[in-house]
């Protein structure tokens, strides 16, 4: 059974400074990973997808890299924003036909301190 | 082109009622995903559906719970004499043609069982 663990729970950076999420899966067989961003009360808005052919992706100041045989990805945040306060999740799709569901993180509560 | 639209935002009821909670994918999705935000706990996968056919339900639970995407209208997803465990945030996620795609999540429908 697919498990995703994200550590710190908790993240509190001064702003301006640069930050790396991580995310952990067990079973390296999926298909893509993906990063999302939940703010309080609200959905969520997806950031990356990384397919397990990949090893980064980059959006902005944002940019993702998976290493697929040893579980692990990282979110890293250049020049961090208070606007970059929320919750970030981290989620993977299996690779065995047919199976859509993504497996999530419980998620790094990310604070940036003006 | 509108996101993901899920009504209602807010929904009270008693226990042993009927929840129904409305998703509306973007416009030219036709996969949708229920996902179940419970308090404390990341999401979980609930069902995956395509126009008139549930193709995955492994994460619904085996009883109260249903979920339907018609040729026309929303998906709906109904939860029979709910109880106070079922309180959660419910999210629906829509993509084009699976989760080799983005998934495109809509706020989210807080369900409180009083």
């Amino acid at each position: 059974k697919q498990e995703v663990t994200q550590i710190p729970a908790a993240l509190s950076v001064p702003e301006g400074e640069n930050l790396v999420l991580n995310c952990s899966f067990t079973d390296s067989a999926i298909y893509n990973l993906q990063w999302f961003r939940q703010d309080p009360g609200k959905g969520l808005t997806s950031l990356l997808l990384i397919q397990s052919s990949q090893r980064e992706q980059t959006s902005g100041r944002l940019n993702a890299s998976l290493d697929k045989s040893s579980g692990r990805s990282t979110l890293y945040i250049a020049a961090s924003q208070p606007g970059d306060s929320a919750t970030y999740l981290c989620a993977v799709r299996e690779s065995n036909f047919g199976n859509e569901k993504l497996t999530f993180g419980t998620g790094t509560r990310l604070t940036i301190i003006p | 082109n509108a996101g993901v639209m899920q009504n209602p935002r807010h929904l009270v009821r008693r226990r042993g009622q009927e929840a129904r909670l409305r998703c509306s994918p973007m416009k030219g999705h036709s996969h949708v995903y229920w996902y179940r935000q419970l308090p404390e706990e990341g999401l979980k996968f609930m069902v995956y559906l395509q126009k008139e056919n549930i193709i995955d339900e492994s994460g619904m639970p085996k009883e109260r719970f249903s979920a339907e995407f018609p040729k026309e209208g929303p998906s709906i997803l109904r939860i029979q004499q709910v109880v106070r465990g079922d309180s959660a945030a419910y999210f629906c996620a829509s993509s084009l043609s699976g989760t080799n795609e983005k998934l495109f999540f809509g706020s989210g429908t807080q369900l409180s069982v009083l």
